[in-house]
């Protein structure tokens, strides 16, 4: 069963930094690519960016491109996004989810993590 | 960058009611690369339909998905109690980004 297991709710303060997980199991973690989505509160989807464990080959969008980090272990099956200086308007729910090694959609989604950025 | 419109912004319906949902693009979305999903309150979104039409695993054939270039539609023939939800498309045929768009709400009349 393919499963994608993100890491708990965070609480932060501005400027400080986070690095957030999203953990596959139940297929070959290296033949997909792995996505982060944010999605602000009472808001829409927003693609953020893609990572393919196998090679670590990264792409943004442009309105993430510089904002986060999107790094992956393929040791551990584990990928990342991260924040070296967070701000409230970060505040959000944030979901991984896989896509086929070819173009396609988000087929699995993790649970999503809870990231609240307040002073 | 694709950018993605769906209307209506809200869609008010009883249940067994069928359900038309638009999606529209700014230009033409290569190759059917366009997914609708389904997310409730508190969940994470679940993909329902890809490639505009093809049904992902384990999703019931009331829902149907057709299309192409520019103008896609999602179709629920009989709206059940669960399908109650925002849906969402997305294009993926350039990336990045897959850009998403803004949702269509289907409540309860």
């Amino acid at each position: 069963e393919v499963q994608l297991v993100q890491s708990g709710a965070e609480v932060k303060k501005p400027g400080e930094s986070l690095k957030i997980s999203c953990k596959g199991s139940g297929y070959s973690f290296t033949s997909y690519w792995i996505g982060w989505v944010r999605q602000m509160p009472g808001k829409g989807l927003e693609w953020m960016g893609i990572i393919y464990p196998g090679d670590s080959d990264t792409r943004y969008s442009p309105s993430f491109q510089g904002q986060v980090t999107i790094s992956a272990d393929k040791s551990i099956s584990t990928a990342y996004l991260q924040w070296s200086s967070l701000k409230a308007s970060d505040t959000a729910m944030y979901y991984c989810a896989r896509l086929p090694p070819a173009a396609g959609p988000f087929d699995y989604w993790g649970q999503g993590t809870l990231v609240t950025v307040s002073s | 960058e694709i950018v993605l419109t769906q209307s209506p912004g809200t869609l008010s319906l009883s249940p067994g009611e069928r359900a038309t949902l638009s999606c529209r693009a700014s230009q033409s979305v290569s190759s059917s690369y366009l997914a609708w999903y389904q997310q409730k309150p508190g969940q994470a979104p679940r993909l329902l339909i890809y490639g505009a039409s093809s049904r992902a695993t384990g999703i019931p054939d009331r829902f149907s998905g057709s299309g192409s270039g520019t103008d896609f539609t999602l179709t629920i023939s009989r709206l059940e109690p669960e399908d109650f939800a925002v849906y969402y498309c997305q294009q993926y045929g350039s990336s990045p980004p897959g850009t998403f768009g803004p949702g269509t709400k289907v409540d309860i009349k």
